[in-house]
């Protein structure tokens, strides 16, 4: 079985600040890792996935996360957080052959003036 | 484009009643999801379908859940003799279906189903 584990319900930081989201996967297999992003009101929206290859993965608004194999995490960052990056922050796997998305509990960000 | 919608948006009913829950995927995706996220929690996969074949309903809870895609496009959830429990955010999402393990899943914006 996969799962998925995301240190942190509520993370808050200053705009301006780093952000740092952990998300922890536990899986047999090297699985395919994935960080949605979920506005209040809206769906779910990808910010983004790792699957092969580089293991420093960029994403949309600034945001990246690296896959560390030996630590079987899949951390997100940006730089400097934004008043429009409030919103809850999901990580997700996908193992294998298989379609299903196994999600974290999720991370409310709150940016702060 | 237009991308994936869910109707309705809201959806209010009794304990023991029976509700369908649509979705209408992107043109062109062949696989489509529902999900249910419960207060608090995470996305839970329920069923997942390529074309119009169930490929995975291991998530179903039990068997008053079932969904439908008879032409592979708009799919429907159905829920029999609802329960409590049964109060969450249904989400639904479609994909290329290329190969769908790394495929981007697109999610709607959801059906919230609250049970009185």
């Amino acid at each position: 079985a996969q799962s998925v584990t995301q240190l942190g319900s509520h993370v808050s930081v200053s705009e301006g600040a780093l952000v740092l989201l952990r998300c922890n996967y536990s899986s047999s297999v090297p699985p395919y890792l994935f960080w949605y992003v979920q506005y209040p009101n809206q769906g779910l929206q990808l910010l983004l996935k790792y699957t092969t290859g580089a293991t420093l993965v960029k994403g949309i608004n600034g945001f990246e996360a690296e896959f560390k194999k030996s630590e079987t995490s899949f951390h997100l960052t940006k730089p400097s957080a934004h008043m429009s990056d409030a919103a809850e922050y999901f990580c997700a796997v996908c193992r294998g052959t298989a379609s299903k998305l196994t999600f974290g509990t999720g991370t409310r960000l709150q940016v702060t003036l | 484009g237009a991308g994936v919608s869910q109707t309705p948006s809201n959806k209010v009913t009794e304990k023991g009643k029976y509700v369908e829950l649509r979705c209408d995927p992107i043109s062109g995706h062949t696989a489509l999801y529902w999900y249910r996220q419960s207060l608090g929690q995470g996305p839970e996969f329920l069923i997942y379908f390529q074309g119009t074949g169930a490929a995975d309903d291991s998530g179903l809870p039990n068997d008053r859940f079932f969904a439908v895609r008879p032409e592979g496009s708009v799919s429907t959830l159905k829920i029999q003799r609802t329960e409590r429990g049964d109060s969450a955010v249904y989400l639904c999402a479609s994909s290329l279906g290329i190969r769908s393990s790394t495929d981007t899943q697109y999610f709607g914006p959801g059906t919230r189903l609250t049970v009185l």
